[in-house]
């Protein structure tokens, strides 16, 4: 157990429903990220948010929508996706440094399976 | 070009022999390195983060970082059938915006240990 709690484990959604996958942390990071697992692939950031402010989308389609409410709590909304979205989503989070201190790790939750039918 | 390279492997090891796992990243700037193990059907556990050039070690577990080779690797001692994983580099950006987390990622080494 991380203190990154992801729900659902696992998701089957049609190409016309919506849905949302959430991510809750307990671990008092300020910063938290949304990545993506395809097969073959290397993990892809997605979208960073920095307390609750998103600094970062990494040029994801529209039809993923992340929001952040406060510190300790993320969304990715999901709606239209296609079969090749299918993958798996990890919510990550990270405590917030100095500016002098660059990058730092982070900790993943156990993922959101998602298949996309 | 990939920004963070790994060979993708399977590499196949006996019990109680080294691992050796490489990576090499093209970010000349890139300031922090991290080695994560990911079990299949898992998420990612970091098992080790190395920022300055030289060697770090935890337990059975050895990272070497050269940033003039742009070259971080991890040595896993007394390998056991249990770390039989896919192996993760990642690295964080060069100076510049914010960085927080911000991680590229190697494709993965499979490592095997058999008994």
């Amino acid at each position: 157990e991380t203190g990154v709690t992801q729900t659902p484990r696992h998701l089957v959604m049609g190409m016309t429903n919506k849905k949302s996958l959430k991510c809750e942390q307990h671990l008092g990071h300020n910063a938290m990220y949304w990545y993506k697992q395809s097969a073959k692939k290397p993990l892809e950031l997605m979208f960073v948010y920095n307390f609750k402010e998103q600094t970062e989308n990494n040029s994801v389609p529209s039809r993923f929508s992340p929001e952040c409410p406060n510190s300790s709590h993320l969304f990715l909304h999901l709606h239209t996706l296609q079969p090749e979205d299918s993958a798996l989503y990890l919510c990550a989070s990270s405590p917030h440094r100095d500016r002098g201190h660059w990058g730092t790790e982070a900790f993943f939750g156990q993922g959101t399976r998602l298949t996309v039918v | 070009q990939k920004e963070v390279e790994q060979n993708s492997g399977p590499l196949s090891v006996p019990e109680g022999a080294i691992a050796s796992l490489n990576c090499t990243y093209s970010d000349r700037g890139s300031q922090s390195f991290f080695w994560y193990r990911q079990y299949s059907g898992k998420s990612p556990e970091l098992i080790m983060s190395i920022y300055s050039n030289g060697d770090k070690e935890d337990g059975r577990f050895t990272a070497q970082l050269n940033k003039a080779s742009q070259y971080v690797s991890l040595l896993i001692r007394d390998s056991q059938p249990s770390d039989s994983a896919t192996y993760l580099c990642a690295v964080t950006p060069g100076a510049g915006g914010t960085s927080y987390g911000k991680l590229t990622f190697g494709q993965g080494t499979i490592l095997t240990v058999h008994p």
